[in-house]
């Protein structure tokens, strides 16, 4: 059974602190990670997957295996940052399971 | 627009009538995907189409849910005999065979009263 585990509800940070937000997951075989992004009043996109190795918004993840964690990290938020996010995976079928999002808050 | 599109965005039905929505996926994609979400969680696999061919059906997916992708373009999510317990957010995905990407539609609201 494939698993996708958000601990934090809500996370509320200042404006230019760093960010990070967890996810670990559990799979058998070699899962495939990403992280969806859900602003206010619009629809779900997606911010960024493993295996592009990408920083997008300042936003980075990487996969660890042995943890089996796939953690989200910014050095820097920003106000513009606040919304949902959605961590979630997909193994050998094409579906993605879904851990329960946390909110991220970002203050002045 | 060329993204993903629902329609309609909010339905309100009363119990016991039946629903049916309709996604228009991308339209080089040939995946297509519907899931659930309810307040607080994140969203549910329903069940996933590859062309017009359906290839998997969640256990979520009772006998009174139906989704249908004739063409292998457009798909419909058709539910019989609703219940409070139905209500939710409806939301349509697809992906090319190619990627495991898949684009999000903006969902339909669905309440049961």
């Amino acid at each position: 059974a494939q698993r996708v585990t958000q601990p934090e509800k809500l996370l509320s940070v200042f404006k230019g602190a760093p960010v990070e937000l967890k996810c670990n997951y559990s799979y058998s075989g070699s899962p495939e990670l990403f992280w969806y992004v859900q602003y206010s009043r619009q629809r779900l996109q997606l911010l960024l997957r493993h295996i592009s190795r990408e920083s997008i918004k300042g936003f980075t993840a990487d996969l660890n295996k042995g943890e089996t964690s796939f953690h989200l990290k910014k050095p820097f938020a920003q106000e513009e940052d606040s919304a949902m996010y959605y961590c979630a995976l997909t193994g050998t079928a094409s579906k993605l399971t879904f851990g329960t999002g946390t909110r991220l808050q970002v203050t002045l | 627009d060329t993204g993903v599109s629902q329609d309609p965005r909010h339905k309100i039905t009363k119990r016991g009538q039946n629903v049916t929505f309709r996604c228009d996926p991308i339209s080089e994609h040939n995946r297509l995907y519907w899931y659930r979400q309810t307040l607080g969680q994140g969203p549910e696999f329903l069940t996933y189409f590859q062309n017009e061919a359906q290839l998997e059906k969640s256990r979520l997916l009772s006998d009174r849910f139906s989704a249908e992708r004739p063409k292998g373009s457009f798909s419909t999510l058709e539910i019989q005999r609703t219940e409070q317990g139905d209500s939710a957010m409806y939301l349509c995905a697809s992906s090319s065979w190619t990627s495991n990407e898949q684009y999000f539609g903006p969902g339909t609201r669905l309440t049961v009263t």
